[in-house]
């Protein structure tokens, strides 16, 4: 079936320094992809997202590009601030069929910035 | 406020007993979705329904189950609770059935069973 896997956390790093998260999926067809944010004590945000090969998502400072060749989407910002502190989720969707609207999420990478 | 709510927001109950989870989808949204997320499984989709229907089912245990109302809202109702059963469990709602797109996640509902 289809997965998602994000790199281990949790990453910790000083205000303004670059970010990767590392995100690789496994999914027959043309999956959409998410990447989704959780703050302390809320419900999930969507952050970016890309449908189809070579989208880039952007918001915020964050992007990521959907690379179907390696099936990828990492997750970058180029200067963190304390305030992304959170915990960060890859996703995938595929409509049609059953799975109507389903995500299939990452098991999160979980990110503290220090000043 | 993302629009979506659900209550209560914390519940604390025993083992084998049953407890009902009520979300509101955000206004106009026709699909609700019901995710569970614990420590070692993560984010797990359990089930969906769309404008009353189930749409599609994930990993959902035959103790839990859920409807959809004729005003929108969903209860999840979860039965002979067990302490793995401990868990955020969110609601979603998007104003179609495919794609995940527009998914708009409430606050969520933290179980403790004890």
């Amino acid at each position: 079936g289809d997965s998602v896997t994000q790199m281990e956390g949790p990453v910790t790093l000083s205000e303004e320094a670059f970010l990767t998260i590392n995100c690789t999926y496994t999914a027959t067809g043309y999956p959409s992809l998410f990447w989704y944010v959780q703050y302390p004590g809320e419900g999930l945000q969507l952050l970016l997202k890309a449908t189809k090969a070579d989208d880039k998502g952007s918001n915020k400072g964050f992007e990521a590009t959907y690379r179907k060749e390696t099936t990828s989407f990492h997750l970058e910002k180029g200067s963190v601030q304390v305030s992304d502190s959170a915990v960060y989720f890859c996703a995938l969707s595929k409509g049609g069929g059953t799975s109507y609207g389903k995500l299939t999420f990452g098991q999160g990478t979980i990110l503290t910035v220090h000043p | 406020d993302s629009g979506v709510t659900q209550t209560p927001k914390h519940l604390i109950t025993a083992t084998g007993q049953r407890v009902t989870l009520r979300c509101s989808p955000r206004s106009g949204d026709l699909s609700v979705y019901w995710y569970q997320q614990s420590l070692d499984q993560g984010l797990q989709f359990l089930i969906q329904y769309y404008n009353g229907e189930e749409r599609a089912k994930g990993n959902i245990l035959e103790r839990f189950s859920a409807q959809q109302f004729p005003d929108l809202h969903s209860e999840l109702n979860l039965s002979s609770l067990e302490l793995g059963d401990s868990a955020l469990y969110f609601c979603a709602s998007s104003a179609g059935g495919r794609n995940g797109y527009g998914y708009t996640f409430g606050s969520g509902t933290r179980l403790t069973v004890v």
